[in-house]
């Protein structure tokens, strides 16, 4: 137990829709990340927020967007929803803002878009 | 564009032997490299590399970076069944973006 999670578990949505996944970082935490992870493939990094700013975006478009509270949760969402976007989502949690810190991984939300 | 090549994909082999997992890597600004095992859901931690030419061990697993020649190892002496996953690894830049590689595919078989 990593002491993240992640709702809800599995997702079905359709093309066009919007969605809100959700994600707890353990206390403490004070940076989040989120990864989308394809059937076979490596987590890509969509973002990371620290003190509730992004700080840190990989090549995806705006609309994905993001979120994050101070109780250490945090929010991903997606509009305009595309076949394409069905996949596991991660969230990651860790102290700080990298180097020293290693980040611990919530059990994912699994997205089927239709 | 940062970039992160694991080798080899999938790997089979019988309980008790040695495996070697590779990561070959360019990035930016290069930060740590990490180490991850998939077997389900959530990757769980296993080692994070800053500095060349230490090796880091944890029981049957050890890992080593070559900041020189851009890549890692990952060991496992003495496979078990129990470590079947997949095997992830992860370069971080200064700009706090994480590049994964695709991930080798380990099978112990009994």
């Amino acid at each position: 137990e990593t002491g993240v999670t992640q709702s809800p578990t599995h997702l079905i949505k359709t093309r066009g829709q919007q969605v809100t996944l959700r994600c707890s970082s353990q206390s403490g935490h004070n940076t989040v990340s989120w990864y989308q992870q394809a059937l076979g493939q490596g987590p890509q990094f969509i973002f990371q927020y620290y003190r509730e700013e992004e700080n840190g975006r990989g090549n995806f478009p705006p609309r994905f967007s993001g979120l994050q509270f101070p109780n250490y949760s945090s929010e991903l969402n997606v509009n305009a929803l595309e076949l394409d976007d069905s996949a596991l989502y991660l969230c990651a949690s860790r102290v700080g803002t990298g180097g020293l810190y290693e980040q611990y991984f919530g059990p994912g939300t699994r997205l089927t878009v239709t | 564009e940062d970039k992160v090549v694991q080798s080899p994909l999938s790997l089979v082999v019988h309980e008790g032997d040695t495996v070697t997992l590779n990561c070959s890597y360019e990035v930016t600004n290069f930060r740590s490299l990490l180490w991850y095992k998939q077997e389900k859901k959530a990757p769980t931690f296993l080692f994070m590399l800053t500095s060349s030419g230490i090796e880091k061990k944890s029981g049957r697993l050890s890992s080593i970076l070559d900041k020189k020649e851009l890549f890692s190892i990952l060991n496992i002496t003495a496979t078990q069944t129990g470590d079947s996953a997949v095997y992830l690894c992860a370069v971080e830049a200064l700009s706090n973006m994480l590049t994964f590689g695709g991930g080798t595919r380990l099978m112990v078989k009994p």
